[in-house]
């Protein structure tokens, strides 16, 4: 079992460009969640799909996108980069085991740098 | 609004000695979890609390849930260097999956 994975695992961006990151679920894991971490903080909820809907969502602009795939593979887009959207991008991936909700298992990030 | 705050931010201890990591958060909520990031690393999942008096150990790391105060502890006994790392707690507060993390701990183990 490969786990979250993630790719990139590092971007270099310029301010107003476009960024997509992806990430592929644990196997059997239906629900993924993306995280933003800034530097020297704790994670921040993006946004949560599920059966290819955006479930929830957290305090981030419209500038931040997604998309959850038949495979429950994801990708996460940020349009018109900031230099404060430089941060590292955690997926997570939860699922049902029988009928109690798995703990989310957190891929290896990717780090994006806007200049 | 879910406020979850950690103290200390910041913690150096000496091999061998025991220290208490306290999270404390506003609102009820379902489920608390323990991670730990080493540097330039992901999230690794260390516990999982589910119900008010839950605790659970795993070698020199002790995590308790008290639901009423809205406190949860991550006791470290006879701290080793490999203990060195970040630790966040994050709360679930509808059992829904959005975690709200807390500031961090930045843990130091001095040998």
């Amino acid at each position: 079992d490969a786990g979250v994975t993630q790719s990139p695992t590092h971007l270099i961006k310029t301010r107003g460009q476009q960024v997509t990151l992806r990430c592929s679920p644990k196997s059997g894991h239906d629900t993924v969640s993306w995280y933003q971490q800034a530097l020297g903080q704790g994670p921040q909820f993006i946004f949560q799909y599920y059966e290819e809907e955006e479930r929830q969502r957290g305090n981030f602009p419209d500038r931040f996108s997604g998309h959850q795939f038949p495979n429950y593979s994801s990708e996460l887009n940020v349009n018109a980069l900031l230099l404060g959207d430089s941060a590292l991008y955690l997926c997570a991936s939860s699922g049902l085991q029988g009928e109690i909700q798995e703990t989310q298992y957190f891929g290896p990030g990717t780090r994006l740098l806007v200049l | 609004e879910l406020k979850v705050e950690q103290n200390p931010l910041f913690l150096s201890m000496q091999e061998g000695k025991n220290y208490t990591i306290y999270c404390n958060y506003s609102t009820t909520s379902d489920r608390l979890y323990w991670y730990r990031q080493d540097p330039g690393k992901s999230l690794e999942s260390l516990f999982v609390l589910l119900s008010n008096g839950a605790v659970k150990q795993e070698g020199r790391l002790m995590a308790s849930l008290d639901t009423k105060a809205r406190l949860s502890t991550l006791h470290i006994t006879a701290a080793v260097h490999d203990l060195s790392a970040t630790y966040f707690c994050a709360v679930d507060r509808s059992g829904n999956e959005k975690l709200t993390f807390g500031t961090g701990t930045r843990l130091t183990i001095i040998p």
